[in-house]
Parts: C-alpha cells; structure tokens; sequence
C-alpha cells in the first residue's frame, strides 16, 4: 500500500520538451508539495497545496505548472524544459502536525 | 544568512561513537521542527519530530532551543545503519516548510 507514489520514475527528455509528473497519495492529507533536489542534493519547496488551494510558490518559473483535480493528487507539468531543470522532483503530503511523508521521487534529465 | 543552516559535515565515525548535529534557523516566527533521515537516491523519510521539552527516541535524542534559535539531534551507539544524510526541517505557521542543506554521517567498522 503506497502512500505517496509518483510516475514516472525516471523521465529522459529534449530540452524544449513539455513534461508532466504525476503524484498521488492514499493518507487521507490536505496538504501536497512538490520539492526540487539538485545534483548538490539541496532539497528546495517549489510549491504547497492546501485542498487543492495553492498556499505557497517559491519563486519557480513559470514554466512549471502544478495542478490539483482533487486533494489526493497533485501533478506537475514543466513546460520548454531546459538544462537546469534536471534533478530530482519529489512530491510529498503532509499531516496536521507537519509531518511529510515523501514519494520515491522523479529523476528529471533534460539532454 | 540561509533560513536554515546544518554543520556542513562530512562525519565519520566508528562504530559505537557517539555524534551530534546542530541546526540553527533565523526566522523566530517558526513553528514545528524535525530531522528527517535521507538514503543515497532514496526519499527523505522523518527521523523525528523535535519539541521544546526535548525528546528521544532509543538511541536518539532530538532537543530544540527556540531562544537560541537552534535544534539537535544526538546519535548514540551508532550503527553502521545511521550511515545517511540528516535533515534538518523548519515550517512557519504560514506553511513553509525549509529543509537544511544536510549533513552526512559515514560509521565506519
């Protein structure tokens, strides 16, 4: 039973492609985030989503674009992909007291 | 100054050693506190949560220190299992959630 997964695994791309992650969770949470964590390993919130509402945006381009149908699932499109956007994407949910609970992550390479 | 700064690390120990992380964050309107632990290309997943009257959790023992701004996590008797990254985590009431740049523990044989 997967609490958070996320498709695909790995994703390999042209830069200038248009690409979506897709992330979901059974915990029963209202709140959803997307993280970048770059080849430092800096693990960085791009967005926080609050049933279905968008509560934080920290700064990302505008290219990305995350979307909630629903409050299990929030999904991230990345438009004109580029260089600097390979990295790993992890969505995560988090419980009342805070607490996150991460999927296995998505590992984004842009050639 | 970054919102949440860790010991930079590396740190090796052997096994049976005890060792200690700190973590200091800046902004003073922060509410909750953890560490979570990260494998090598895995997801991060929560160590423990950290409160004012400190807490532990077997051999770890997480303390936070709101007038000085700073929270530790203590590792006794470490196993060649702890080897990881440990983060430090920060949210304000308004939801942010700040993750410390990590600090890395190798224990050695």
């Amino acid at each position: 039973d997967t609490a958070v997964s996320q498709t695909p695994k790995y994703l390999v791309t042209q830069m200038g492609n248009d690409k979506s992650i897709k992330c979901e969770q059974n915990l029963g949470h209202d709140t959803m985030y997307w993280y970048k964590q770059d080849s430092k390993k800096f693990l960085k919130i791009m967005f926080s989503y609050n049933n279905k509402e968008l509560i934080i945006n920290e700064t990302v381009p505008n290219r990305f674009s995350p979307k909630s149908p629903d409050k299990a699932h929030l999904n991230l499109h990345i438009n004109s992909l580029e260089l600097g956007d390979s990295a790993v994407y992890f969505c995560a949910s988090g419980d009342f007291t805070d607490t996150q609970y991460f999927g296995p992550g998505t590992r984004l390479t842009v050639l | 100054r970054k919102e949440v700064e860790q010991d930079p690390g590396p740190f090796n120990v052997p096994e049976g050693a005890t060792v200690a992380f700190n973590c200091t964050y800046s902004n003073s309107a922060s509410q909750s506190f953890f560490w979570y632990r990260q494998d090598c290309r895995k997801e991060p997943k929560l160590l423990m949560s950290v409160y004012s009257s400190g807490n532990e959790d077997g051999r770890f023992t997480a303390q936070l220190n709101r007038a000085s701004q700073y929270i530790s996590l203590l590792i006794r008797d470490s196993k060649l299992s702890d080897s990881a990254t440990y983060l430090c985590v920060v949210n304000t009431n308004a939801g942010k959630s700040t993750f410390g740049d990590g600090t890395t523990l190798t224990v050695k044989p």
